[in-house]
């Protein structure tokens, strides 16, 4: 079955505390996205991937970074979580034409006290 | 930034037709029309997208208008789970984003 997992899907931490959200996919997709959905402000684009090892910025990755090692692979990693950063995210996937869909994970909520 | 607009909320009755619009009148010639959905504690999801031409799959149609300024989502027959957050949005840039804005909650009363 065509997926993208995230892990974890709930995840309650300290400020300061490093965390990584892993993503992964088994479609074989060059493209890789992580979003962030916050009430009133939608989905909001952090890190994307156009292939590996090729990485860059979205609207908002402050506090974040990512890594692009393997196809199939894209973690979020927060190395000094803050309470802003309390949100949901999401992992997405696709063919790097812009013409394509991307297929979405379920979700991480993450809690930052 | 090219921007959607779209309806607060829409309510339809369970096996009606459902025509949800989305304005998006500062799109560019090269830009497709995509359409997601959001459930419930769910990641967004793939609807449908198309350029110029009307599409059709087997969750929905889309219906361009002929100045691509506007679009409209058809659901042919809507069911209690065709309740949620339908994104009116576009994939475009060299970041390949979707831009999403607040969406059309639809509500499907039995």
């Amino acid at each position: 079955e065509a997926q993208v997992t995230q892990n974890p899907r709930y995840l309650i931490t300290v400020t300061g505390k490093k965390l990584t959200v892993t993503c992964s996919q088994n479609m074989n997709h060059e493209y890789m996205s992580w979003y962030r959905q916050d009430p009133g402000l939608g989905l909001r684009q952090i890190y994307y991937s156009m292939n590996v090892e090729v990485t860059d910025k979205g609207d908002v990755p402050e506090g974040y970074k990512v890594s692009r090692k393997e196809k199939r692979n894209f973690p979020l990693i927060l190395e000094s979580p803050s309470p802003n950063q309390t949100s949901l995210y999401f992992c997405a996937s696709g063919r790097v034409a812009n013409t394509g869909e991307l297929f979405f994970g379920e979700g991480s909520r993450l809690t930052v006290l | 930034d090219a921007k959607t607009t779209q309806p607060n909320s829409m309510e339809s009755n369970e096996e009606e037709p459902v025509h949800l619009p989305c304005n998006h009148s500062t799109i560019s010639g090269t830009d497709y029309i995509h359409w997601y959905r959001q459930l419930p504690s769910q990641g967004p999801e793939y609807v449908i997208h198309g350029l110029t031409s009307n599409v059709n799959n087997r969750m929905a149609s889309l219906a361009i208008a002929e100045d691509r300024k506007s679009s409209t989502l058809i659901l042919h027959r809507a069911t209690l789970r065709d309740a949620a957050v339908y994104y009116c949005t576009r994939r475009t840039g060299a970041n390949s984003k979707l831009t999403f804005g607040k969406g059309i909650t639809l509500s499907v009363r039995p």
